[in-house]
Formats: C-alpha cells, structure tokens, sequence
C-alpha cells in the first residue's frame, strides 16, 4: 500500500514568515501535485510535478519533486494571510491514474 | 455552466435507507474520481473509472456502488447507509493519467 506523510499536520506562523511542508514516501510516484483546500471546497491543483529533481515555482510558492521521485516539499516565501489553508500532496501512479493523498497540512498565517 | 458540479451541495439521511450522489462534468474527461474526506484520514478513494463503463475499485469500496453509462456522469450509490458514511463525498475528474485533477465543491452527508 502507498501511503504519503505530510508534515508538519499543523502550522501556525505570522504574515512575512517562510514556511516549508514536506511530504515524504518509501514508494516511487510518477507525478507528485500540489492541492490547496478552503473550507466548503473541494481541493484546488496548484502543480503537478513529473520529473525527478524538478523545481517549480508559483509567484511565493516554489515546489520541489526528490531526485527519486519518492518525495517533494512545498516552500512558502513571505506567507500572507491569504495562504491560509488545508495543503495537500498527492502522488500518481501512471498505470491507473489513481492519486493517492497525503494527510494533508493545515497552514494559518496571522496578520 | 462549465465545470464539474456535484449534487445535492447537503443531505441528511437515516440509517438503511439508500442515497445516491451525483457528479457531472462537462469536459468529457475519461477519469473519474470519488473520494471522502474524514479528519484524521484525510481523502480516500471510493472508486474510480476510467472510461465509460469501465469501473474500479479505490481504498474505501464497501457499501459503495457506482456506475458510469455516460462519460459526463458518475453516480455514486450507498446502498444501505450506515453512520460510518457520515462524511464529505468529493467526485474529482481529469483528462489523463498524469495531469491533475479538478474537484466538485463536495457533498457534506449525514447518517443518522
């Protein structure tokens, strides 16, 4: 069974802060996205990375795919209060398009 | 409208009796997804489908069933509701294996 762990499950920090959420595996995932959720919605993609190494950057977010694509992080430059939100990773498996979710990160930014 | 839409937004059941949950999208995406997401567990997969007709199971299938007759549909049926399916059900499709998918706003249930 693959199982994803995200960490931190809760982070509580004040506007301008840096924060990083991993996200960590034993098994090798074809693609690894990015989800944030608000609360009464469904999970919004944010990217999809697919190769190992690769690095991706979204205006203050940059996310980062493990050289042995088992593996990725999610790095938040100066957090804004808008950031706040429910983070979630998510594996892929090429053969059955199936995702697999992570726990997911709470994140809350205070002004 | 444009999108993937999931009904009914809430629902209240009682224990037993059978409820089903619509998803449709607009995009004749082949894959399509259900999912329910419980504190603690995070969101796990009910079942999936990657075509018409063609189903499968997900992590979380018993006391679910679903079927896909048309590409835009995915009905997803509680046979015999019980209280451990109190949850948030979200249906999710995607055009492919590799790029990612769109959710539906879910649908809050409750068993009682």
């Amino acid at each position: 069974t693959q199982l994803l762990e995200q960490s931190p499950q809760f982070l509580s920090i004040q506007e301008g802060e840096n924060l990083t959420v991993y996200c960590n595996s034993s098994s090798v995932f074809s693609s690894l996205q990015w989800y944030r959720q608000e609360p009464g919605e469904g999970p919004v993609l944010l990217v999809t990375v697919v190769t190992g190494g690769e690095v991706k950057k979204l205006k203050r977010l940059t996310f980062q795919f493990g050289d042995a694509r088992k593996d990725s992080s999610l790095h938040i430059t100066a957090a804004q209060p808008g950031d706040t939100g429910l983070y979630l990773c998510a594996g892929g498996s090429s053969n059955t398009g199936k995702l697999i979710f992570g726990q997911g990160t709470t994140l809350q930014v205070k002004p | 409208d444009a999108g993937i839409t999931q009904s009914p937004r809430y629902k209240i059941t009682e224990t037993g009796r059978q409820v089903t949950l619509m998803c449709h999208q607009t995009w004749s995406h082949s894959y399509m997804f259900w999912y329910r997401q419980d504190l603690g567990h995070g969101l796990r997969l009910i079942y999936y489908s990657a075509a018409a007709d063609i189903t499968d199971k997900g992590e979380v299938p018993d006391g679910y069933v679903v079927s896909r007759s048309k590409t835009e549909n995915f009905p997803l049926t509680l046979e015999s509701a019980t209280r451990s399916q109190t949850s948030v059900y979200f249906c999710a499709s995607s055009p492919d294996r590799v790029y990612g998918y769109t959710f539906g706003s879910g649908t809050r249930l409750t068993v009682v």
